[in-house]
């Protein structure tokens, strides 16, 4: 069974302070990670998907990275406006185009 | 650019009555999704479909949820007779079969069932 984990729960960081989310996962074949961001009482928003180890993407103050157990999202030098829940998710390759498994996600407070 | 929309935003039921949701996906998606956000987690999959057709439900799926995506666009989403249990916020997502994977939201749907 796909199962992700991510750490840490929560993190609180002051503005430029910057640290990395970690998401571990277990997949019989990955098709793909994905990273969302949510707001409170808003759905996911997509951020990143990442097919092989190795692979790195960016998008303005985030950047994420890839292994073949786990998958970290750096954030450098983050402001206010990057709180937010960051939520992992896997989809196997076996299980075609299909669901997708997420961890819990890290809340993230950005402190001015 | 229209992404996925969801209706309505907000649901307060009481126990045992029955309740449905709409979603609309992006318009050149034929792929749509339904999943259950409790506080604290991440969405849980429910059920996808393909087009019309129903690929695939999860076991959190029980006999009172039904799903429906009758001319391969909008989707409903009914549950019947409604417990305390089924608060939550249902997601729909949608995606291409030829794409690259990545699943878009809506909003989401808050059911609190009183």
């Amino acid at each position: 069974e796909d199962q992700v984990t991510q750490s840490p729960e929560a993190l609180r960081l002051q503005e430029g302070e910057s640290s990395s989310l970690n998401c571990s996962y277990t997949v019989s074949g990955l098709r793909g990670l994905f990273w969302y961001r949510q707001d409170p009482g808003k759905g996911p928003e997509f951020l990143f998907t990442l097919y092989s180890a190795g692979e790195e993407k960016e998008k303005e103050r985030l950047k994420a990275t890839l292994t073949k157990k786990e998958s970290f999202l750096h954030i450098t030098a983050p402001k206010p406006e990057d709180s937010a829940t960051y939520l992992c998710a896997v989809q196997g390759l076996y299980s075609g185009n299909t669901p997708l498994v997420f961890g819990k996600g890290t809340r993230l407070s950005v402190i001015a | 650019d229209t992404g996925v929309s969801q209706d309505p935003r907000h649901k307060i039921t009481k126990r045992g009555q029955n309740v449905t949701f709409r979603c609309d996906p992006i318009s050149e998606h034929n792929r749509l999704y339904w999943y259950r956000q409790t506080l604290g987690q991440g969405p849980e999959f429910l059920t996808y479909f393909q087009n019309e057709a129903q690929l695939e439900k999860s076991r959190l799926l029980s006999d009172r949820f039904s799903a429906e995506r009758p001319k391969g666009s909008f989707s409903t989403l009914e549950i019947q007779r409604t417990e305390q249990g089924d608060s939550a916020m249902y997601l729909c997502a949608s995606s291409l079969v030829q794409g690259t994977g990545e699943q878009y939201f809506g909003p989401g749907t808050r059911l609190t069932v009183t």
